[in-house]
Parts: structure tokens; sequence; C-alpha cells
């Protein structure tokens, strides 16, 4: 069955990065983009960007640009997130979520807690 | 951006009762509309895509409607399990934007 299962549960100061993985199983890897989606604390939900796994080529939220780099290791069937430059506003749910393209997220991960703060 | 209006925030409803959920695009998207559900520290649940296709699973009284701008989320017979967010998303255009959810909570 399909599967998206992402790293566990971080903590960072203000300033400091962090990388969520998201490990896939259960289908072929490389025909589906991996979206990330997080949602602050009693907040709605946000796109951040996508990677293709098949050329590697991501694309992000305009919000997001020069911030977040996504990359991915076939052989492993993992798709990374790295956020840079925190602050207490990207304390939030990480969830990864899987596209094929032209459709909507079909299969989410199971979400990744960050949490910014001093 | 696509913007994504959802209605209404919140909603009571008892069993048995008919809810109904709206979304409106700020422009015409086609039929490329998802709806999910979410509960309290879950992920979110895709009940309906591109518009009116029920998710494989999901049950039959939950179904969609609409195209161009306007699109509807149904449930036809409110079960005490569907309590929760409900979110619209729209994929026509990038970046997919959602909407700002509407928390459902059985009377």
């Amino acid at each position: 069955q399909v599967q998206l299962v992402q790293s566990g549960a971080e903590v960072r100061e203000p300033g400091a990065s962090v990388k969520v993985s998201c490990k896939a199983s259960g289908y072929t890897f490389t025909i589906y983009d991996i979206n990330w989606v997080r949602q602050a604390p009693g907040q709605g939900l946000e796109w951040m960007g996508w990677m293709d796994p098949k050329s590697g080529n991501p694309g992000y939220s305009q919000k997001f640009q020069g911030r977040v780099t996504m990359t991915r290791d076939n052989a492993i069937s993992t798709v990374y997130m790295e956020l840079s430059s925190l602050s207490s506003e990207d304390t939030a749910v990480y969830y990864c979520a899987r596209v094929l393209s032209g459709s909507s997220f079909d299969y989410w991960g199971q979400g990744t807690l960050v949490t910014v703060s001093s | 951006d696509i913007q994504m209006t959802q209605s209404p925030s919140s909603l009571s409803a008892s069993v048995g009762d008919r809810v109904t959920i709206t979304c409106r695009a700020s422009q015409g998207i086609g039929n490329a509309v998802a709806w999910y559900q979410q509960t309290p520290g879950k992920a979110p649940k895709r009940l309906i895509y591109d518009a009116f296709h029920l998710q494989s699973g999901v049950p039959s009284r939950f179904s969609g409607s609409g195209s161009g701008t306007e699109f509807t989320l149904t449930i036809s017979s409110l079960q005490p399990e569907d309590f929760g967010t409900y979110y619209c998303l729209q994929h026509n255009a990038n970046p997919p934007t959602f909407g700002q959810g509407t928390k459902l909570e059985i009377k």
C-alpha cells in the first residue's frame, strides 16, 4: 500500500535550519511529484512547493523562495525539504503529499512538527 | 494567485442532517477542485477529486459538485465520525491554494 513516512519532530532555535524527510513506498517513486504543505497551530493549509523525483527539478512558492530547498534521493525513494533562517512563525506541522501531475494531493505523510523557539 | 473563499467557517449539525460547504474561486478553474477532511492531529484525507469524483473507500454520503468558480461539498446524512475541518483545494494553476477551512461540529 502507498505510504509516505516522515521524519520525527524537530526543535530549532531562531535563525537555524531544519531538514525534514519523506520516504515513499508502495508505488513507483518517479511517477508522482512530492509536494510540501505546512499548517501552523490552529491555522489552515499552506502550500510550499514540489519536487519532481524523475527530473530532480523543484518548484517553490514565492513566499518561501530563497529559504526552502527540496531535494531527493531516488535510491531510497526519499524527498527532503530544508527550510532555513527559521523564525517562530515557521512553527508548524509540515506534511509531504503525493501528486500525479495535473491532479490533487492523494496520499499524505503523517506530518512532522517543527518547533522554533529560543 | 487564485483565491478560494470557503463558507461557512464553522457549523454545527446533528446526526442525519444534510450539510453543504461551498468554495468560490477568484477565477475559473474548470473542475480542478478537491475536498479534504482533517481530524485533530491527523493529515488531511482526500474525499473528492476533480470536483465530483468520490475517492475510493470514502462513503457515498459525500458528494461534490460544481465547475468554473463555484463548488460544493455535500454530506447527505451526517454521521458522528464526520466531525473535523474540511478544506477545498484548487490545483488548476500554480500555486495550488486551499480554502480557509470549515470546522464541522456534531451536535
